[in-house]
């Protein structure tokens, strides 16, 4: 079936260090999502892409989709202790009836 | 706080048993989502629906099943539990029948499953 590969699963960094996360698809997807969940708590959606090739900001993260929409990236520039949770991408195939397939999600830490 | 209510936040059973959770979605969101988020397999999306029909199908068992009631909320019934039952089942809510480029879900709290 379709899958949505994401690494790496854990990373742990040092405070004001940078943090990219991955998505990967066999596939070609229609958009992809990403939600962030903190520890304890329940997924919150944070982007969606839907171009190919396109890249979004929002403050220090940058969020890219690929060219040819089989995969994408979460940037963090500078961690903060408050960026700590797992992030998930979310990838959509066949057009806009297709269901969300969650990747695994990366758990990231930072020490402060 | 998203605005989706779920009940109850945990629920502890046994094998065989039948539970059943419950999901108020957001005020004005037609569409409700099931999923079910365990260890090893992370977010499993269960079923959707919109306004009351069903909507899409994902990973559910025939163990369990689902319905969305007029006032749009929503219940999810899962009988003859098993041990690997045992996860976080969260419902998200959205305005939409169909993925957009506003599509958004606001996910709940989630209940938590514990079957013993």
């Amino acid at each position: 079936g379709q899958q949505v590969m994401q690494i790496p699963q854990y990373q742990h960094v040092q405070e004001g260090e940078d943090f990219t996360t991955y998505c990967n698809s066999s596939t070609t997807l229609s958009n992809i999502q990403w939600y962030k969940q903190r520890p304890g708590g329940h997924p919150v959606f944070l982007i969606q892409l839907v171009k190919s090739g396109e890249v979004k900001k929002q403050k220090r993260l940058t969020f890219q989709f690929g060219e040819a929409k089989k995969n994408s990236s979460l940037h963090i520039t500078a961690t903060q202790t408050t960026d700590v949770g797992t992030y998930f991408c979310a990838g959509r195939y066949g057009g806009s009836q297709g269901n969300l397939i969650f990747g695994k999600g990366t758990k990231l830490s930072v020490k402060p | 706080d998203s605005g989706v209510t779920q009940t109850p936040k945990h629920l502890i059973t046994a094998t065989g048993q039948r539970v059943t959770l419950r999901c108020s979605p957001r005020s004005g969101d037609l569409s409700v989502y099931w999923y079910q988020q365990s260890l090893d397999q992370g977010l499993q999306f269960l079923i959707q629906y919109y306004n009351g029909e069903e909507r899409a199908k994902g990973n559910i068992l025939e163990r369990f099943s689902a319905q969305q009631f007029p006032d749009l909320h929503s219940e999810l019934n899962l009988s003859s539990l098993e041990l690997g039952d045992s996860a976080l089942y969260f419902c998200a809510s959205s305005p939409y029948a169909l993925a957009g480029v506003g599509d958004t879900q606001y996910f709940g709290p989630g209940t938590r499953l514990t079957v013993l």
